[in-house]
């Protein structure tokens, strides 16, 4: 049983525009979600966090936006570049993170 | 700037061969993790340790030993290793249990044959 989804194995997308991720989570004990992205041959690197208590966070060009009724997060990044592309992961939770299969975005230029 | 060390970074096992992966930190994190990842299933936890002295079973523990030696360094260890263990192993630290961002190594490739 996931917990954590991420539907859409990949995304292509052309440089400049947004690239639009998603994520849905079936636990509503759920109060803290963070993205990570995967480059090959290395390890996930911590892109941005959110709180259930807020419902949008930003840091630079990524927003992550979070819908707690329909248990829904989305990464946006704005403008998309080449070295976007990477694998990104959504995880859920606190003392031990529960990660989603992951979305391969391809930036295209 | 180490960060999470993981070593060796491939390795090749016969069926019921053991082996140790070794992980180090060099962050002065209380927390640390072992994950495995397989194609299309993303990261899963197969043990953690909140804190030196102290180590937990995750979502997928069987098959594997940790050791958590000192604050620094958690190593997973593989009795049997079986060819259901092919597989790329992540280590990482967490410095905050509750707000939990965890830094990650690069990784180890492990093939059972």
């Amino acid at each position: 049983d996931q917990q954590v989804k991420q539907n859409s194995p990949s995304l292509s997308v052309q440089e400049g525009r947004i690239s639009i991720l998603n994520c849905d989570y079936t636990n509503s004990m759920f109060d803290y979600f963070l993205w990570y992205k995967k480059y090959p041959a290395e390890g996930p690197t911590f892109l941005i966090s959110i709180s259930s208590i807020k419902d949008k966070n930003e840091d630079g060009r990524f927003t992550v936006f979070l819908n707690k009724s329909a248990k829904h997060l989305s990464l946006h990044i704005v403008p998309s570049q080449p070295g976007d592309s990477a694998v990104y992961f959504c995880a859920a939770g606190r003392r031990q993170l529960t990660f989603g299969s992951g979305t391969q975005l391809t930036v295209l230029p | 700037n180490a960060g999470v060390t993981q070593t060796p970074k491939f390795q090749v096992l016969k069926t019921g061969q053991s082996m140790t992966l070794q992980c180090a930190q060099d962050m002065n994190h209380n927390s640390m993790y072992w994950y495995r990842q397989d194609p299309g299933m993303g990261l899963r936890l197969i043990y953690y340790s909140a804190s030196e002295g102290t180590t937990d079973k995750g979502e997928v523990p069987n098959g594997y030993n940790v050791s958590r030696l000192n604050k620094r360094e958690f190593s997973l260890r593989l009795e049997s290793a079986a060819p259901s263990q092919t597989s790329v192993y992540f280590c990482a630290s967490s410095g905050n249990w509750d707000v939990n961002i965890q830094y990650f190594g690069a990784g180890t490739r492990l093939s059972v044959l």
